[in-house]
């Protein structure tokens, strides 16, 4: 089955600066990667997909890369601020919804 | 427009007791799924359903069942409960069988004692 690996587990930034969390996956036939957010206490959130036929995906600060002969694709956050402060974890499914998770990315934004 | 609610949101159980955890959802999605998150390990599928009256087994399903009856509910039974069963239970529910945004419930913590 799929095997989710995420990198770091832990990472600390200063305000403006930009955080990237990487992610391998095991499956070639995963085909869908999104990226939840999780702050303390709360429930994940998704903040960004991106489908095996795209290899680059932007939504503000955010951005997803894919690559998908390396089979690992990264979480992008530019201009970060306390408020990016959470549990970021990604994940990859082949289809029929059935998600595989990392184990998490501890992203603190100091001010 | 509730989302997916999820109830309780704390128990403590005994060990041997039984529970059900109770998910609904009010969107219509077809795709049901339950998740244990645990330290140091994210979030793990323990069954899924992909519409009413059909369920399987995810990665993590021993010590629980599920069932589907109708579209909106999907309960997680503990049928003797352990404490390697202490966690975070979510459930998810999503919109047709093809890969879209899973909506997360709030969450149950569980103690077993």
């Amino acid at each position: 089955g799929e095997n989710v690996e995420q990198h770091p587990s832990t990472l600390s930034v200063q305000e403006g600066d930009s955080a990237v969390i990487k992610c391998t996956y095991s499956d070639s036939a995963s085909n869908y990667f999104p990226w939840y957010k999780q702050e303390l206490g709360k429930r994940p959130q998704l903040i960004i997909d991106i489908r095996s036929n795209v290899g680059e995906k932007k939504d503000q600060r955010i951005a997803v890369t894919l690559n998908k002969t390396a089979k690992h694709f990264s979480l992008h956050i530019t201009e970060t601020q306390p408020e990016d402060s959470a549990v970021y974890f990604c994940a990859a499914s082949e289809g029929f919804q059935k998600l595989v998770f990392g184990t998490g990315t501890r992203l603190l934004v100091s001010p | 427009n509730a989302g997916v609610t999820q109830t309780p949101k704390f128990q403590v159980l005994k060990t041997g007791q039984s529970m059900t955890l109770q998910c609904a959802q009010d969107m219509n999605h077809e795709y049901m799924s339950w998740y244990r998150q645990d330290p140091g390990m994210g979030l793990r599928l323990i069954h899924y359903s992909v519409g009413a009256g059909i369920t399987d087994q995810g990665e993590v399903p021993n010590g629980y069942n599920v069932s589907r009856s109708t579209t909106e509910d999907f309960p997680l039974r503990l049928l003797s409960a352990a404490p390697s069963q202490t966690s975070v239970y979510f459930c998810a529910s999503s919109y047709g069988t093809v890969n879209t945004e899973a909506f997360f419930g709030q969450g149950t913590r569980l103690t077993v004692v």
